[in-house]
C-alpha cells in the first residue's frame, strides 16, 4: 500500500523568507502523480502544484516549486518569498493508478510578518 | 474552472437520525466522486470511491451500511450517514473528478461539517 509521510506538523518563516516542506512517500508503482495542496482556514482544499513522476524535470508555479527526487521517493515543496497569504495547512499527496489520492498528514505553515 | 458544491455546509442532527450531504459538479462531469472525512487538525481519511451507475467501494474500516453513498448522475453524488451518532461528527469532503480523464485532478468541494448531538 502507498504511504505518504510529512514529518514537520508544524514550521514557521518570516515572511518573504523560503521555507520548505518536505514529504516522502512510499510505492511500488511506477506511474503516478504527486500533489500538495493548500487548506486554509475555509478548509477548501487548494491545489498548489503537481509532479508526474515520468518528469524528470521539477514542477515550478510561480513562487512554489518542488524538488521530485523519484529514486529517494522524496518530494518537497519550496515557497518562495513567503507571504501573509501563504498561512495554511499543507498536505502532501500521492495519486495511485487507480485514482485514489492519499494524503500525508499535513504541515501547518505560519508566516511571521 | 471545475467548480464542486456542497450541500449543507453545515448540519447538526439529533443522535440516531440520518443525513444526506449532497455533492454536485457543476460545470463538469464527473464520472468518478470520492468522499473524505476530515477530523480536526487531521488529515483527510478517503471514505469511498463512488463511480456513476454502479456500487461504491469503500475503504477498509468503513461501514458500508452505515455512509450509505450513492451516484445516481454524473454531476451528483450522495452520502447519507444512517443512524448518526456523536463520534460521527466531522468534517465531510468530496471531490470529482471529470468525464475521460486522462486527467489527475480531482476538484474539491468546500466541505460539509456535521454535528450529532
Amino acid at each position: 500500500a502507498q504511504t505518504v509521510t510529512q514529518s514537520q506538523p508544524e514550521m514557521s518563516v518570516q515572511e518573504a523568507e523560503t521555507v520548505t516542506l518536505s514529504c516522502t512517500y512510499d510505492t511500488s508503482e511506477s506511474d503516478y502523480y504527486l500533489f500538495w495542496y493548500k487548506q486554509p482556514p475555509s478548509r477548501q482544499m487548494i491545489l498548489v502544484i503537481r509532479q508526474e513522476a515520468y518528469k524528470q524535470q521539477n514542477a515550478t508555479e510561480n513562487r512554489f516549486s518542488v524538488n521530485f527526487q523519484k529514486a529517494a521517493k522524496s518530494f518537497s515543496l519550496k515557497i518562495s518569498d513567503s507571504q501573509l497569504g501563504d498561512a495554511a495547512m499543507y498536505f502532501c499527496a500521492y495519486r495511485s493508478e487507480s485514482g485514489k489520492i492519499i494524503f500525508g498528514k499535513g504541515t501547518r505553515l505560519h508566516i511571521l510578518p | 474552472g471545475a467548480v464542486v458544491s456542497q450541500h449543507p455546509s453545515r448540519v447538526i442532527c439529533k443522535s440516531g437520525t440520518s443525513v444526506k450531504i449532497e455533492c454536485r459538479s457543476l460545470d463538469f462531469q464527473a464520472t468518478t466522486m470520492f468522499w473524505y472525512r476530515q477530523f480536526p487538525k487531521k488529515s483527510l481519511m478517503l471514505m469511498a470511491t463512488s463511480n456513476e451507475g454502479s456500487k461504491a467501494t469503500y475503504e477498509q474500516g468503513v461501514e458500508k451500511d452505515k455512509f450509505l453513498i450513492n451516484h445516481a448522475s454524473l454531476t451528483l453524488s450522495t452520502l447519507t450517514v444512517t443512524s448518526a451518532h456523536p463520534e460521527d461528527s466531522s468534517f465531510y469532503i468530496c471531490s470529482a473528478r471529470s468525464l475521460g480523464s486522462s486527467s489527475y485532478e480531482q476538484y474539491f468541494g468546500p466541505g460539509t461539517r456535521l454535528t450529532v448531538t
